[in-house]
């Protein structure tokens, strides 16, 4: 099956700790994305990569780290200088970095306490 | 940046009952997408519809580029049709998809 995985599904953290949230893609896309959603809000873009070892940061980058190294992974450190690290976590991709549709993983909830 | 607005932000209709949704925004778009999220967060895709219209079963989109809106019809819900239903936009300079704050949408048996 052709799709997007993130893992894990829930990840609960102590305040302080970085911690990596992982997305893979099979589509064979060259496109990656990440978004953040808050509770009763819409998604905003924190980082994405159009190609393989090449990122640009969106609009809520401070706070977090990513890495291209494969075409399929595009994993997001969530790093402990983000203020407010608790939120739903979306990883998308599409077959470029123009306006091509993009899909969407199914999500990790980060829970830092 | 560009604007993008949805209403109404909440809706709760009858099983059966037919429904418009809309999407405003405010510059030139290259890429415009619905989605709808289900209650376990998921993002399904529904139409990408930077112009024109197109039709999915119970669905149908259509977009006005010149006039800078996007309305979703959904006839005949289902309570399976519940959910949020966003609307994102990409405009011709930029690469990342700009959502609105989406309609939530309840419908009762």
């Amino acid at each position: 099956d052709g799709g997007i995985t993130q893992s894990p599904k829930y990840l609960f953290r102590k305040e302080g700790q970085n911690v990596t949230l992982s997305c893979e893609q099979n589509l064979n896309h060259d496109a990656m994305y990440w978004y953040r959603q808050d509770p009763g809000q819409g998604l905003r873009l924190i980082y994405y990569s159009q190609i393989v070892n090449d990122f640009q940061k969106g609009d809520i980058a401070e706070g977090y780290s990513v890495s291209r190294e494969k075409k399929e992974s595009f994993p997001l450190t969530v790093t402990s200088a983000q203020k407010n690290p608790t939120a739903f976590y979306l990883c998308a991709s599409s077959k470029t970095g123009g306006g091509d549709e993009q899909y969407f993983g199914p999500g990790t909830r980060l829970t830092v306490t | 940046g560009i604007q993008v607005e949805q209403s109404p932000p909440d809706l709760i209709l009858q099983e059966g009952a037919n429904s418009t949704l809309r999407c405003n925004f405010s510059d030139s778009v290259n890429n415009l997408q619905w989605f709808h999220q289900n209650p376990w967060g998921q993002l399904i895709n529904l139409f990408y519809i930077p112009s024109g219209t197109k039709q999915n079963g119970r669905l149908s989109a259509t977009t006005v580029a010149t006039e800078r809106y996007s309305l979703l019809y959904i006839s005949s819900s289902q309570t399976t049709d519940s959910g949020v239903y966003f609307c994102a936009v990409l405009t011709n300079a930029g690469n990342m998809l700009t959502f609105g704050g989406g309609t939530r949408l309840m419908v009762k048996p």
